[in-house]
């Protein structure tokens, strides 16, 4: 089935370690996006990826780095300078101009 | 900078009933505008795209409409059920194609 997989859905960090989000799409959709949602409030996007090699910030990037080394593949990665990284984490996909799909998203708790 | 709000926040109704729900946006230069349903803990699910030339969206008993140049949105659900509760969100596409701008989502509870 075509889709987008996130890995791990549950994730625990320790103060000042860095931590990985996996996000992997079959769907051979250009573009690529990460988002975060805090309880109460809307999606927030971090960053943003139109093509392989190629990433854009968005509104939240700070504490936060991406690499899109593959079409299919845009991993996230929450550094130790994110303050307040508890969050749970949604991947998207899309071709240009066109419909979002979701991954069914990972949370990350601080420890 | 876009900004896209919904209306109710929260909405609680006994099944059977039909309902609207509403979107609004500040630039109504967009490409698309798109509803999205979220059940607890889970990712986004689609449920209608309506692309900028377009007006209205259906799928079963969904209908989506847009007024861009009013800014606005609604979706319209019939005879709601209550495997219907979940929170919905709508998001535009920026004019230039490259941003979703998400709405902070409305509750809905659909009481047997």
């Amino acid at each position: 089935d075509g889709g987008i997989t996130q890995s791990p859905k549950y994730l625990f960090r320790k103060e000042g370690q860095n931590v990985t989000l996996s996000c992997e799409q079959n769907l051979n959709h250009d573009a690529m996006y990460w988002y975060r949602q805090d309880p109460g409030q809307g999606l927030r996007l971090i960053y943003y990826s139109q093509i392989v090699n190629d990433f854009q910030k968005g509104d939240i990037a700070e504490g936060y780095s991406v690499s899109r080394e593959k079409k299919e593949s845009f991993p996230l990665t929450v550094t130790s300078a994110q303050k307040n990284p508890t969050a749970f984490y949604l991947c998207a996909s899309s071709i240009s101009a066109g419909e979002l799909f979701f991954g069914e998203g990972s949370r990350l708790t601080v420890l | 900078k876009q900004e896209v709000t919904q209306i109710p926040a929260a909405l609680s109704v006994p099944e059977g009933e039909n309902l609207v729900l509403n979107c609004s946006f500040t630039d109504s230069a967009i490409y698309n505008l798109q509803w999205f349903r979220q059940d607890p803990g889970k990712g986004l699910t689609s449920l209608l795209l309506i692309q900028s030339s377009q007006r209205e969206q259906t799928s079963g008993r969904l209908n989506a409409s847009l007024d861009k140049s009013s800014g606005r949105s609604t979706l319209y659900i019939a005879a709601s059920q209550p495997g219907d509760s979940a929170t919905y969100l709508c998001a535009v596409e920026d004019g230039y194609g490259q941003n979703f701008v998400f709405g902070p989502g409305t509750r809905l509870s659909v009481l047997p």
